[in-house]
C-alpha cells in the first residue's frame, strides 16, 4: 500500500527559503522507474506540477519558476524533498507530494499525499 | 507548454444526469490525458488514465474518451457523491500541465 505524507513549516516569511519533505512508504526510491512530484495548488484554484526526482537521482523541474526549485531524496529514509527559494506571496499554495512512475502505461500520479498548507507572509 | 482548455468551468446536474466535461489541449497529447476528482479539502483521486482506462475502485459510471486534441470525462448516471471539481491533466510532455477545473454541483 502506498503512502505519502508531507510536512512543512506550514508559515514562513516572503524571501525565505521553503523546505518540505514527503515521507512515503509501499514503493522505494531506489527502484528503477519511480519517482516522486510535488504538485501545488493555491486555494480555490488549479493544480500545478512543480518537479519530480527520479529513482536514479534525475530531476525535472518546472522552468516557469525558474532556478529556484530543487527536488532530491534521501532512499534510504524513504524520503523525498523539495526547497523552493526567494518565496513570495504567490507561492502560497497547498503542496502536495505524488508518487510517480516513469512507465507511460501506468496510471500517473496515482497516490497523493494529504497535502501540506503552505503560507508566506510577513 | 502544452495549455488544457477545460469546459464548462461550472456545471449544475441531477442526481441521474449524463454530464459530460471536456478537456482540450493546446497541441496533439495522443491520449497520454488523465482525469482527478477532487472533493472540498481532499487531496485529488485518479479517475481515469491514458484517456480511456478506468483507475483501479472508481465506479463503472466514470468514462473517458478522446485522443489527440479533444477529450471527455463522461458520468453515465450522477450521483450525490459525484459533488467535485475535475481536473484534466496531459502527460505526453514536460512540464505537465492541468486543466483549470470543473465544479459539479447538484441542482
Amino acid at each position: 500500500q502506498v503512502t505519502l505524507k508531507e510536512s512543512g513549516p506550514g508559515i514562513l516569511q516572503p524571501s525565505h527559503t521553503l523546505s518540505l519533505t514527503c515521507s512515503f512508504s509501499g514503493f522505494s526510491l531506489s527502484t528503477y522507474g519511480m519517482g516522486v512530484s510535488w504538485i501545488r495548488q493555491p486555494s480555490g484554484k488549479g493544480l500545478e506540477w512543480l518537479a519530480t526526482i527520479w529513482w536514479n537521482g534525475n530531476p525535472y523541474n518546472n522552468t516557469s519558476l525558474k532556478s529556484r526549485l530543487t527536488v532530491s531524496k534521501d532512499t534510504s529514509n524513504n524520503q523525498a524533498f523539495l526547497k523552493v527559494t526567494s518565496v513570495d506571496t504567490a507561492d502560497t499554495a497547498t503542496y502536495y507530494c505524488v508518487h510517480t512512475e516513469f512507465t507511460i502505461a501506468a496510471p500517473l500520479f496515482a497516490y497523493w499525499g494529504q497535502g501540506t498548507l503552505v503560507t508566506v507572509s510577513s | 507548454d502544452i495549455q488544457m482548455t477545460q469546459s464548462p468551468s461550472f456545471l449544475s446536474a441531477s442526481v441521474g444526469d449524463r454530464v459530460t466535461i471536456n478537456c482540450k489541449p493546446s497541441q496533439n497529447i495522443n491520449r497520454y490525458l488523465n482525469w482527478y476528482q477532487q472533493k472540498l479539502g481532499e487531496a485529488p483521486k485518479l479517475l481515469i488514465y491514458n484517456a480511456n482506462s478506468l483507475q483501479t475502485g472508481i465506479p463503472s459510471r466514470f468514462s473517458g474518451s478522446g485522443s489527440g486534441t479533444d477529450f471527455t470525462l463522461t458520468i453515465s448516471s450522477l450521483q450525490p457523491e459525484d459533488v467535485a471539481t475535475y481536473f484534466c491533466l496531459q502527460h505526453n510532455s514536460w512540464p505537465y500541465t492541468f486543466g483549470a477545473g470543473t465544479k459539479l454541483e447538484l441542482k
